[in-house]
């Protein structure tokens, strides 16, 4: 059973464009939701988080939009540049398991 | 500030074999979760320690053991491996009951191979 889903696979965007990646869950007793970018070779780095009782949250240049009636969740990524080609993972959390979607690999053209 | 560092970064094994992979905890982090990636894949919860005891566990067999200490630095142990254990293994510290409880960070891994 996938708690989270989450799409594209994989996304091109131009450099300066927006890159959006989306997530959905299942179990309404989550209470924290952090995305992570991951580079080939390295760990996932916490990119930003969000709690159900906010609507969206805003930190330079990334922006998550959570939907809690629909359970679903966006990560924005603005002025999208080629250093952000990596891997996205959404994330769900209930006392501190953390269930990962798939990942996204995006990758921005120069 | 040191970060949450994980020793080896590589590590190649055979069948049947068992490993140890070692991980401490960024400063003041209190609480050591351990994942499993599969190549193209997400993480994977393995399981979680705080007080020296495991107090959470995902979907892995009894192969898959561990431990804390008291410096909250831990160890993951896996017994009888099989090819599929092949992985990049991770370790997130966090810290119970700061104002993101939930929030962890992640090591670099230590990339296990199963010959």
């Amino acid at each position: 059973q996938q708690q989270v889903k989450q799409s594209p696979q994989s996304l091109i965007v131009q450099k300066g464009g927006i890159s959006i990646i989306n997530c959905a869950y299942e179990n309404t007793a989550f209470d924290y939701f952090p995305w992570y970018q991951q580079f080939p070779g390295k760990g996932p780095a916490l990119l930003i988080a969000i709690r159900p009782d906010v609507s969206e949250k805003k930190e330079g240049r990334f922006t998550i939009s959570f939907n809690k009636s629909a359970k679903q969740f966006s990560l924005h990524i603005m002025d999208s540049q080629p250093g952000d080609s990596a891997t996205y993972f959404c994330a769900a959390s209930r006392v501190n398991k953390i269930i990962f979607g798939k990942g996204t690999r995006l990758h921005i053209l120069p | 500030d040191a970060g949450v560092t994980q020793s080896p970064t590589h590590l190649i094994k055979t069948r049947g074999q068992q490993v140890t992979l070692r991980c401490s905890p960024k400063s003041g982090h209190d609480t050591v979760s351990w994942y499993q990636q599969a190549l193209g894949q997400g993480p994977q919860f393995i399981f979680q320690y705080y007080e020296e005891e495991e107090r959470q566990r995902g979907n892995f067999p009894d192969r898959f053991s561990g431990h804390q200490f008291p410096n909250y630095s831990s160890e993951l142990n896996v017994n009888a491996l099989l090819l599929g254990d092949s992985a990049l293994y991770l370790c997130a510290s966090s810290l119970e009951g700061g104002p993101w409880d939930n929030e962890q960070f992640f090591g670099p891994g230590t990339r296990l191979t199963v010959l």
